[in-house]
């Protein structure tokens, strides 16, 4: 089982300042990163699916880079809101089914 | 789109009994279902891979006899705790897959929060 890690844990942001967080994951064998967004009391959804090494995706104010060779995928909000207060997870695909979960990231914007 | 819902979303039972747990996909078919646990303060751990007209395949450390799987259509996979102990208090949440390019992407039903007392 994929050994995932993911900080920091909690992380309280000022709205409008932009903050970063980390997914370390083993870099042998590595087929997919996939980022998620978890309100609370709704579901996970999707944001990002990244598989190449240098990879860097965007959608919106967040964005995310890839580094597989190394072993870290980094998320990055700018300017954050409000509505961005949820808790951010990371998973490592073990093939291409199985997806391997961190803890997250819980992320809280303070007006 | 890609919608997943779960019912019900909060299950209280006496120790013993046995609850089932519904994922449905709305908008699309999914051939392959996923069940996950989480405990309090930790990630989501996969329990076992639902499969449409087949047999489940568990993670290791999963107790098939204690948590029935049915995949019986391509909207629809459920769980069920049989004999549930309060052990088994957990929040279990399911997944569907939609099968794309080469990488899958899984939407998440809203969980259920099992209390057993």
């Amino acid at each position: 089982i994929l050994n995932v890690e993911q900080s920091p844990q909690s992380l309280h942001v000022q709205e409008g300042d932009s903050t970063n967080f980390t997914c370390s994951f083993p870099s042998s064998n590595f087929y997919a990163l996939h980022w998620y967004r978890w309100e609370t009391a709704k579901s996970p959804k999707a944001l990002f699916v990244m598989t190449l090494n240098g990879d860097e995706k965007k959608k919106g104010r967040i964005s995310a880079t890839l580094n597989t060779k190394e072993g870290y995928s980094y998320l990055y909000i700018k300017g954050s809101q409000p509505e961005d207060s949820a808790t951010y997870l990371c998973a490592p695909a073990e093939g291409a089914q199985k997806l391997v979960f961190g803890q997250g990231t819980r992320l809280t914007i303070n007006p | 789109g890609a919608v997943v819902s779960q019912h019900p979303s909060r299950v209280i039972c006496k120790s013993g009994t046995s609850v089932k747990i519904e994922c449905r996909s709305l908008d699309f078919q999914a051939t392959t279902m996923f069940w996950y646990r989480q405990f309090p303060k930790k990630s989501l751990m996969l329990m076992a891979t639902s499969n449409e007209g087949s047999k489940a395949t568990y993670e290791q450390g999963v107790e098939k006899d204690k948590f029935l799987i049915n995949h019986a259509s391509l909207t629809l996979s459920t769980l069920t705790v049989t004999s549930a102990h309060p052990e088994d208090s957990s929040f279990y949440i399911c997944s569907a897959e939609l099968i794309g390019a080469r990488t899958d992407t899984q939407y998440f039903g809203p969980g259920t929060r099992l209390t057993v007392l």
